[in-house]
């Protein structure tokens, strides 16, 4: 069974950039079975997917953040990232990786993280 | 903002059956099948219903799912007190992007 877990800075300041990373256990990163993706809740709202990518790098992202997002993926350590350029305080959220079976379904989580931009 | 469209709010005794709906379009729920996420309080959300209709291993049969066109539902019978929690539709677009629904508010009363 998969596992997921978040790691990076829980305080970002205004206009930096918010870098994650997520790490995979129990399965390859590599499996062509799974895409990996980035999901984030701000405090007392709904879901937004940020972007997803497939080992070969292929990525997908949503429309409204895509000139601000970058997701890498780095199969020697299992691990993929988000990099979200330009916060302000609406990119406060918990942030989630998920693994997305057969860019279907996101059917792993991570236990998500907090990220709050302030100065 | 989404544009898979849910209730904000729906609520139920215990053992009635509750129903919560998903409204999109033709180019995502239309021409896509439609997942079903259930978030309990402070945790992070768990794949409820894959593939319009289809329930992973451990999710118990009270929780069901449909989709007609443009419209996707997801119905709880018997409902429990554990299944207080929001509940999100999602599914692709034909951009390969993918949509969250606004989110239910389950309470049992």
């Amino acid at each position: 069974q998969l596992q997921l877990q978040e790691s990076g800075p829980g305080l970002v300041k205004p206009s930096e950039t918010l870098s994650l990373t997520c790490t995979v256990s129990g399965g390859s990163i590599s499996s062509s079975s799974y895409y990996w993706g980035w999901i984030r809740q701000p405090p007392g709202k709904g879901l937004e997917w940020i972007g997803s990518i497939y080992y070969s790098g292929s990525t997908y992202y949503n429309p409204s953040l895509k000139s601000r997002v970058t997701i890498s993926v780095d199969t020697s350590k299992n691990q993929f990232s988000l990099k979200l350029s330009s916060v302000t305080a609406a990119d406060t959220a918990v942030y989630y990786c998920a693994s997305q079976a057969a860019a279907g379904p996101f059917d792993y989580w991570g236990q998500g993280t907090l990220v709050t931009v302030s100065s | 903002q989404s544009v898979l469209t849910q209730p904000p709010s729906a609520s139920g005794t215990p053992g009635q059956r509750v129903t919560i709906s998903c409204s999109g379009s033709s180019s995502n729920i239309g021409s896509n099948t439609v997942n079903w996420y259930q978030q309990l309080p402070g945790t992070a959300p768990k794949l409820l219903i894959y593939s319009n209709n289809q329930r992973p291993s451990g999710v118990p049969d009270r929780f069901s799912g449909s989709k007609s066109g443009t419209s996707a539902s997801l119905a709880i019978s018997g409902l429990q007190s554990e299944d207080e929690a929001d509940y999100y539709c999602a599914a692709w677009d034909d951009s390969l992007n993918v949509f969250f629904g606004t989110g239910t508010k389950v309470t049992v009363l």
